[in-house]
């Protein structure tokens, strides 16, 4: 089953805007991710930031996380054409095996 | 990073027949690895994990008779979808952990998609 829900579905912006997107999730975790999916393609990681960390910055990705809310937002600066993609938190549900329970994600269309 | 790699990238199969489906772990030796499917437009749903030398771990839901899971090698999962159905047609995707690096780290294929007609 789906771990939890992205906002918004779709999200279109100029180049140069920053995009926010936000994640919410139901079960305890000890980490959540975000992954880049271009079409067609296969996931890429792009950060993770652990259930006792608040924020997270690598690039001009900025990720938040709020355990009281279970939400999380990832937010890309500068936004580039090339940024057009799918996004998707994902969760472990706090278990260390591995298994990964992903959101429905954002479809972000960047316009140069 | 690590490199995950998946073959055949697509494939098409008449309904009834099986399709096989590899994952393989280019650089390092991976004792699990995940598999998940996706619809269009939609999110990744955890189908399995993969252990190697044991059985495979189910999610519910996921009929482990339709789906069947070899982790022969270290380097190497295999999805077999067996008697295919036009609805079993999505993008399959496989992911595998390095035990040398970080608990959490996870590398994923580039997918497969199975038409099913």
């Amino acid at each position: 089953s789906q771990q939890g829900e992205e906002d918004p579905q779709a999200l279109s912006i100029q180049e140069g805007e920053n995009a926010t997107m936000n994640c919410s999730y139901k079960t305890s975790i000890n980490n959540l991710q975000w992954y880049r999916q271009n079409s067609g393609r296969g996931l890429v990681h792009l950060i993770l930031i652990r259930s006792n960390e608040r924020e997270k910055h690598s690039g001009r990705l900025r990720v938040t996380l709020d355990t009281s809310k279970k939400s999380s937002s990832l937010l890309i600066t500068a936004s580039r054409a090339a940024d057009t993609a799918s996004y998707f938190c994902a969760t472990n549900r706090g278990s260390t095996l591995g298994r990964l329970y992903f959101g429905r994600g954002t479809q972000l269309t960047v316009w140069p | 990073g690590a490199v995950v790699s998946q073959h055949p990238s697509w494939v098409i199969c008449k309904s009834g027949t099986s399709v096989k489906i590899e994952c393989r772990s280019l650089d390092f030796q991976a004792t699990t690895m995940f598999w998940y499917r996706q619809f269009p437009k939609q999110s990744l749903m955890l189908m399995a994990t993969s252990n190697e030398g044991s059985k495979a771990t189910y999610e519910q839901g996921v009929e482990k008779d339709k789906f069947l899971i070899n982790h022969a090698s270290l380097t190497l999962s295999t999805l077999t979808v067996t008697s295919a159905h036009p609805e079993d047609s999505s993008f399959y995707i496989c992911s595998a952990r390095d035990p040398s690096g970080s608990s959490y780290e996870q590398y994923f294929g580039p997918g497969t998609r199975l038409t099913v007609t």
